[in-house]
């Protein structure tokens, strides 16, 4: 089957504006993970949602960034009024249950984000 | 709060020699480690999780809890190991990770 997607996979926008990142997860995993790469750095956790649980917004940098999620469906992450800081890759990754910690997370390919 | 480190950038080997990727946590707790790997142009994988004591490609890792450390192995190199390699941590039930900031591993004829 489908693996997790992700659109657009690149965003070039100017600062101030904002952006909608999407995500496909996989079907029947009903937890889902935004993650930020930034250049020459690891990966930072954002957000995390687990099935119909309040999401953990633990990873969030500000409160310019925000996500939803549809069920156990679509996520969107949306960045308000974008910093050039904000400009990284975007990873997706979803599990079939986000409450054993040892569950594999499968990766989109992420959306490269560039803000001018 | 935990943290993963990976000292090396870049590791250089030539094939057939053996690899070692180094990988330190700090975690109170019992964590759950992992390796992902990312090759050329494809998107980030599982390698290998602690808790499966598994080998996979030939890599395999030893979760040292006394060192705190869960280092990468493999005896032989081969020129398809070539990749980016993100040690990871994931603590309690929530499952997300931490991940250290990786190690490009190229391997060389």
């Amino acid at each position: 089957g489908a693996g997790v997607s992700q659109s657009p996979s690149n965003k070039v926008t100017e600062k101030g504006k904002d952006v909608e990142l999407r995500c496909d997860p996989i079907s029947g995993h009903t937890a889902l993970y935004w993650y930020r790469q930034r250049l020459g750095q690891g990966l930072e956790f954002l957000i995390y949602f687990q099935g119909n649980s309040a999401p953990d917004k633990s990873g969030l940098p500000s409160d310019r960034f925000s996500a939803e999620r549809t069920g156990e469906s679509v996520s969107t992450l949306t960045i308000q009024r974008t910093q050039q800081e904000d400009s990284a890759v975007y990873l997706c990754a979803s599990s079939r249950t986000g409450t054993r910690s040892y569950n594999e997370q499968f990766f989109g390919p992420g959306t490269r984000l560039t803000v001018l | 709060a935990q943290r993963v480190t990976q000292p090396e950038k870049l590791l250089s080997v030539f094939k057939g020699a053996p690899v070692e990727l180094k990988c330190n946590y700090s975690y109170s707790g019992s964590p759950e480690l992992f390796w992902y790997v990312q090759y050329s142009r494809q998107r980030l994988q599982l390698l290998l999780r602690h808790i499966s004591r598994e080998s996979i490609k030939g890599f395999t890792a030893d979760l040292n809890k006394g060192e705190t450390s869960f280092h990468l192995k493999k005896p032989f190199a081969q020129e398809e190991d070539s990749a980016m390699y993100y040690c990871a941590l994931s603590t309690g039930t929530a499952s997300k990770l931490t991940f250290g900031t990786g190690t490009r591993l190229q391997v060389t004829l």
